[in-house]
């Protein structure tokens, strides 16, 4: 079974540009987490989807993140403009709905450096 | 709110020795806790949880609620346990069930 994925593995843009992060969850799992870690901090919870709809977005810092998960399947995060402090890995993980199986995995993750 | 401490941010350790890495949280419900560990070039992996009340890879970890710790221990250090290992925590309350991770700490197995 294939685990959960993330396009691309690296990204290096310039600050002003955008760039749109893709994850790929487990088929069948309705939770999507996306988390970022930006250099020498911990790993920070962005938001989760159920399915197709935003359950908790409270960890977005600000207007310039965008996060959409289209059908309930793949979901995409976008960064417009980037800014030199959203450099970090940005990962997404993925777990069944059920309160007996709440196991997150993780994707590999996606480092993304803004010069 | 929710926070996890993870007081050291580097842990050397000989090969065969004990091993404890220090986990505490803070949280106004009931929490569940985790272990998840991260080995060289490797995404992120669940180690343990808890709840299920487990040893994997030799690892245990005990929720001790007066102390609000967790803490991670394994009686004898092998080589291939040099990683970076992550506590975490969730709410068991519906739509509360995102992870709040530690910094962190990064586990060296000496040989």
């Amino acid at each position: 079974e294939a685990g959960v994925t993330q396009f691309p593995s690296h990204s290096v843009i310039e600050k002003g540009q955008t760039v749109t992060l893709r994850c790929d969850p487990i088929s069948g799992h309705d939770n999507l987490y996306w988390y970022r870690r930006v250099m020498g901090k911990e790993i920070k919870f962005l938001l989760h989807f159920v399915k197709e709809s935003k359950q908790d977005e409270s960890g977005m810092p600000n207007n310039r993140f965008l996060a959409e998960r289209t059908g309930g399947t793949y979901s995409t995060l976008k960064v417009q403009p980037a800014e030199l402090e959203d450099s970090g890995v940005y990962f997404c993980a993925s777990s069944q709905g059920t309160r007996l199986n709440t196991e997150a995995f993780f994707g590999q993750g996606t480092r993304l450096t803004v010069v | 709110a929710q926070r996890v401490t993870q007081p050291e941010k580097l842990l050397s350790v000989f090969k065969g020795a004990p091993v404890e890495l220090k986990c505490n949280y803070s949280y106004s419900g009931s929490p569940e806790l985790f272990w998840y560990v991260q080995y060289s070039r490797q995404r992120l992996q669940l180690l343990l949880r808890h709840i299920s009340r487990e040893s994997i890879k030799g690892f245990t970890a005990d929720l001790n609620k007066g102390e609000t710790s967790f803490h991670l221990k394994k009686p004898f250090a092998q080589e291939e346990d040099s990683a970076m290992y992550y506590c975490a925590l969730s709410g068991r309350d519906f739509g509360n069930e995102k992870l709040t991770f530690g910094t962190g700490t990064r586990l060296t197995i000496i040989p």
